[in-house]
Parts: C-alpha cells; structure tokens; sequence
C-alpha cells in the first residue's frame, strides 16, 4: 500500500537553529515528490517538486532533496516566519496526491 | 501556477442543512479539480476527482450521493454536502491540476464548516 510518513510531526527551534524534516514513501511508479508549507486556515502553498534520487531544489532558507526512499526539507538559519506545518504529498501513476500527516514547525525568537 | 478561489471561508449550520462550497479557477482552465478532507491535526485526504462535464471520481469510503460534486465549466467546480451532520464538520479543500504530470497541484485557502 502506498504511504508517506513525515517526521517529527513537531519541531521547536530557536530563530537561527537549522534542522530537517523527514518524508519517507513507499509508492509504485512515483511521478514527482511534493513539498507544501500549509499556515493555519489556510490551504497549501506549492514549495518544491522532486522527481528524481539525488535531485536539489533551493528557495531561500529552505532545501529539498530527494532519495529513492525519502525526501528531507533542510531549513537553514530559520526565522519566527517560517513557522508553519510542512507536508510532504506523492503523486502515484493515476496522478492522485499522497500526503504525509505534516511537521508542525514553531520557531522562537 | 493556477490561482484558486475557494468560497464561502467558513460556514456555520445546523444539522440537515445542505451546504454548497465552490472552487474557482482564476487564471488557468482545469479540465480537472480535485477535493480534499482535513481533519484537525491530520492530513489531506481525497475525496473526488472532479471533471469538467463529466462524473466526478469519488476515493473508497466517500459517499457520492452526500457529497455532490458539480464541474460544469473549466472555471468551477463545486462540492454539495447534503444534510449535513455533526461528523460532516471538517475542512474542505479544493485544488486544481494541471493536467501535466510535472506541474504540481494548487489549493485554494479552504471552507471551514461547522455543523451545529
């Protein structure tokens, strides 16, 4: 059975403290490998897409990368703004999104 | 990517009410439309597939005569929960796909509903 498990589901850090955030899957025929940023009441915002083992996306403090069993979100030098839940979401061959339960992130000032 | 317009924001009714969500596509025709459930401190889950001018796809375990799903033009569609009831209460998301499989989904910012 297709599954995404993010991990932890929640991380505190201190403002300037980096750390990653964990997706892992196991799906058939993966089509590309999602990362969206979801801030309370509201729906996901698009990050990242991953298609391929050993692929990199950058945008600002944050960076994707991708394995053939899990994703990481590397977020360096964090600040109170960042503060969000952090879901992952795979796409499978009949297009479906697969989505993790999501990491809520708290950074302190 | 797609700009998506979801409306009403949140909604409060009572138990038997018929609530009508819509999903807008702004800048970007979808052939597709899909609608998800959000459950606090859970993850999205897929309801339906929407299509324009056709049958929606419904996902194993969601009742598609409770959940009606409308997608009459390339711009909208909308989601119906008939006689709602307290367990109906959730978050509702739409997003639009772009029929290409290298372009991500994009969510409209959801329909809080409250059944009393």
């Amino acid at each position: 059975e297709d599954q995404v498990t993010q991990s932890p589901e929640a991380l505190r850090l201190q403002e300037g403290e980096s750390s990653s955030l964990n997706c892992s899957y196991t799906v058939s025929g993966l089509r590309g490998l999602f990362w969206y940023r979801q801030d309370p009441g509201k729906g996901p915002e698009f990050l990242f897409t991953l298609y391929s083992a050993g692929e990199e996306k950058e945008k600002e403090r944050l960076k994707a990368t991708l394995t053939k069993k899990e994703s990481f979100l590397h977020i360096t030098a964090p600040k109170p703004e960042d503060s969000a839940t952090y879901l992952c979401a795979v796409r499978e061959n009949t297009d479906k999104l697969i989505f993790g339960t999501g990491t809520r992130l708290q950074v302190f000032p | 990517g797609a700009v998506v317009s979801q409306h009403p924001s949140w909604v409060i009714c009572k138990s038997g009410t018929s609530v009508k969500i819509e999903c807008r596509s702004l800048d970007f025709q979808a052939t597709t439309m899909f609608w998800y459930r959000q459950f606090p401190k859970q993850s999205l889950m897929l309801m339906a597939t929407s299509n324009e001018g056709s049958k929606a796809t419904y996902e194993q375990g969601v009742e598609k005569d409770k959940f009606l799903i409308n997608h009459a033009s390339l711009t909208l569609s909308t989601l119906t929960v008939t006689s709602a009831h307290p367990e109906d209460s959730s978050f509702y998301i739409c997003s639009v796909g772009t029929g290409m499989s290298n372009q991500p989904q994009h969510f409209g910012d959801g329909t809080r509903l409250s059944i009393l």
